[in-house]
């Protein structure tokens, strides 16, 4: 049971490029999350979807975007990268609709934009 | 004003100390509160997790919830240098989405 899985764990990009974040789970959770987390600053939420073909903004989406076309995987694009977009991200899931409310986290991808 | 307030640390103990973290909150509409662990270089792991004012305990955990006081705290016994790591509280309400807010996390150092 490999639960929450992240590719890439590191990646530097430059300045304009674009990439995608790969999550997939096999818990066969509905609800699925996507995080950045700046040095002592906490888990910020940039998407998030309830289901396959639901997804929705969080606390700071401007310059991602997401889809959710099956349960178990939930991408998270960026376009246009910028140098504050240098965090670590961090994809998560939970059953809540199972009445599980805590989140399964990924081991997360270090990005740098130079 | 944050919605989670938590203080970074870095908190540094001897072994075998009592670990004592806490976060504050703003919003009433908070109805369940967790504690994860997050090691180095690694995802956050759910160590405590609960709905309810009072405590709860598992182990060497032990977590106090004060909904009146707007107030969590986590008490880690016997604390060993496998401890080391920081301590995010998060807390969230059964709206649509089941979306979590995090404190900024604590950082712990037990010493041998």
């Amino acid at each position: 049971n490999a639960g929450v899985t992240q590719t890439p764990k590191f990646r530097i990009l430059k300045i304009g490029q674009s990439m995608t974040l790969q999550c997939a789970q096999d818990m066969n959770h509905n609800y699925m999350y996507w995080y950045r987390q700046d040095p002592g600053m906490g888990l910020k939420l940039i998407y998030y979807s309830v289901g396959a073909g639901i997804t929705d903004k969080g606390e700071v989406p401007n310059g991602y975007n997401v889809s959710r076309s099956t349960t178990e995987d939930f991408p998270l694009r960026l376009e246009l990268a910028a140098p504050s977009q240098t965090s670590v991200y961090f994809c998560a899931s939970t059953a809540r609709d199972r009445g599980d409310y805590g989140y399964t986290f990924g081991s997360g991808t270090r990005l740098t934009v130079v | 004003q944050k919605e989670v307030e938590q203080d970074p640390g870095p908190l540094s103990v001897p072994e075998g100390a009592i670990v004592s973290l806490n976060c504050t909150y703003s919003n009433s509409a908070f109805q369940y509160f967790m504690w994860y662990r997050q090691y180095s270089r690694k995802g956050p792991e759910l160590l405590m997790y609960t709905y309810s004012s009072g405590n709860k305990e598992d182990g060497r955990f032990t977590a106090q919830v004060d909904k009146s006081s707007k107030y969590i705290s986590l008490f880690i016994r016997d604390s060993q240098p496998s401890d080391s790591a920081t301590y995010l509280c998060a807390m969230g309400a059964r709206a649509a989405g089941n979306k979590l807010t995090f404190g900024g996390g604590t950082r712990v150092l037990v010493k041998p």
